[in-house]
């Protein structure tokens, strides 16, 4: 069965330096998602991604957060200044049409020390 | 009022018990419908779209209710492995495609 892959599964990083997340979406999907999951929280919608751009996004996703999708097969979410409050665990997803569930991918956990 | 209300649970259960969970959401422009089941710290996974018709596969029914905003989920002859948190996920429709919004799903446990 496809598979959306995440990486890393988890990563330590100190307040106020950069991370990326990277994902690579399902090859035939052309639907692109992040969303965040806080420990004991909902999972909560960070930002769409269709034809290269951004479709939509959260008021979590604000100027620290940006998306790109560099080549034809990965889709990365940059976080510019980590805060404590980021952690969290991160799930990528993909779906071949807009009318579709989401396939999640496994998941970065991220904790800022 | 939120988006998504389902009763948290945690619904413990024997092996084998029917089991039924319940939710209702609250933005009548929502379109499709699904459930999603989520293992402790694990991503959510699609257990089943829903259909204003309701649908079946294999032990598990749901049900829509447009007119009341109510969506449904049954659950027969439960398994041990059954045991996650369930998830019922509408799609808001905004910007160009919108997105999933979720709750925070109700825990069921299925006991030998």
């Amino acid at each position: 069965e496809p598979e959306v892959t995440q990486t890393p599964s988890h990563q330590v990083t100190q307040m106020g330096q950069e991370v990326i997340l990277r994902c690579v979406p399902i090859s035939n999907h052309l639907y692109f998602y992040w969303y965040r999951q806080i420990l004991g929280q909902k999972v909560e919608f960070l930002v769409s991604f269709y034809n290269n751009e951004i479709s939509e996004k959260s008021e979590i996703f604000d100027d620290q957060f940006s998306v790109e999708r560099p080549d034809g097969s990965n889709f990365t979410l940059k976080i510019r200044s980590t805060k404590l409050e980021d952690s969290a665990m991160y799930f990528c997803a993909s779906s071949a049409d807009s009318g579709y569930g989401y396939t999640f991918g496994s998941g970065t956990r991220l904790t800022v020390v | 009022r939120k988006e998504v209300e389902q009763d948290p649970g945690p619904f413990n259960v024997p092996e084998g018990a029917t089991v039924a969970f319940n939710c209702t959401y609250s933005n009548s422009a929502s379109q499709s419908f699904f459930w999603y089941r989520q293992d402790c710290r694990k991503e959510p996974k699609l257990l089943m779209s829903v259909y204003s018709s309701g649908n079946e596969d294999g032990r598990f029914t749901a049900q829509l209710n447009r007119a009341s905003q109510y969506i449904s989920l049954l659950i027969r002859d439960s398994k041990l492995s059954d045991s996650a948190t369930y998830l019922c996920v509408p799609r808001r429709y905004g910007g160009s495609q919108g997105n999933l919004i979720f709750g925070k799903g109700t825990k069921l446990s299925v006991k030998p």
